[in-house]
């Protein structure tokens, strides 16, 4: 059964770069033809998404967000990792990472931005 | 980008009602749409894709219609499990950005 679970720091400063990683269990990243994605959700919002990459490394972003965002992949890890730079407050959210079939999803990370 | 306007924001019925919710996009998107269910702290859910197929397992009180722009969600008779925030989502051809409507509350009356 495929699982996704993101990590990274619960807290980043404003300025800084958000970075969180996906880890895929179950299931090879390469072995399938999914995209894989980021979502995010601000607190008592909706959802957005942020961008997605294939295993091959091919890219595609939130024009809103294009500018700072960087999604990667490591196949040898079973990961995808997505970079967000200078970040504000408004980048609080909890963030998702998911296969773009959209039918499994990881349980989601909350990311506050404060000094 | 393709907006997706979502209606209503919120709604509250009673055990056993037929409720809806719509969504309409601002483009043709075919019928790559999608529904979700979220509850509080969880991650989204998927319910119906590609604009009316149920997803396996998922009880057949929900379900889904339209293609174009617009699109109906149905929950045939609300039960107190189906308390949760609904989302649509459009995932037209690449590289046209993932899109979602803002949600639909759904609450017991």
């Amino acid at each position: 059964q495929l699982q996704l679970q993101e990590s990274g720091p619960g807290l980043v400063k404003p300025s800084e770069t958000l970075s969180l990683t996906c880890t895929v269990s179950g299931g090879s990243i390469s072995s399938s033809s999914y995209y894989w994605g980021w979502i995010r959700q601000p607190p008592g919002k909706g959802l957005e998404w942020i961008g997605s990459i294939y295993y091959s490394g091919s890219t595609y972003y939130n024009p809103s967000l294009k500018s700072r965002v960087t999604i990667s992949v490591d196949t040898s890890k079973n990961q995808f990792s997505l970079k967000l730079s200078s970040v504000t407050a408004a980048d609080t959210a909890v963030y998702y990472c998911a296969r773009q079939s959209w039918d499994v999803w990881g349980q989601g990370t909350t990311v506050t931005v404060s000094s | 980008d393709i907006q997706m306007t979502q209606s209503p924001s919120s709604l509250s019925a009673s055990v056993g009602d037929r409720v809806t919710i719509t969504c309409q996009a601002s483009q043709d998107i075919s019928n790559y749409l999608n529904w979700y269910q979220q509850k509080p702290g969880k991650a989204p859910k998927l319910l119906i894709y590609d604009a009316s197929n149920l997803e396996t397992g998922v009880p057949s009180r929900f379900s889904g219609s339209g293609s174009g722009t617009d699109f109906t969600f149905t929950i045939s008779s609300l039960q107190p499990e189906d308390i949760a925030t609904y989302y649509c989502q459009q995932y037209d051809n690449l590289p046209q950005p993932i899109t979602f409507g803002g949600g639909t509350k759904v609450e017991i009356k």
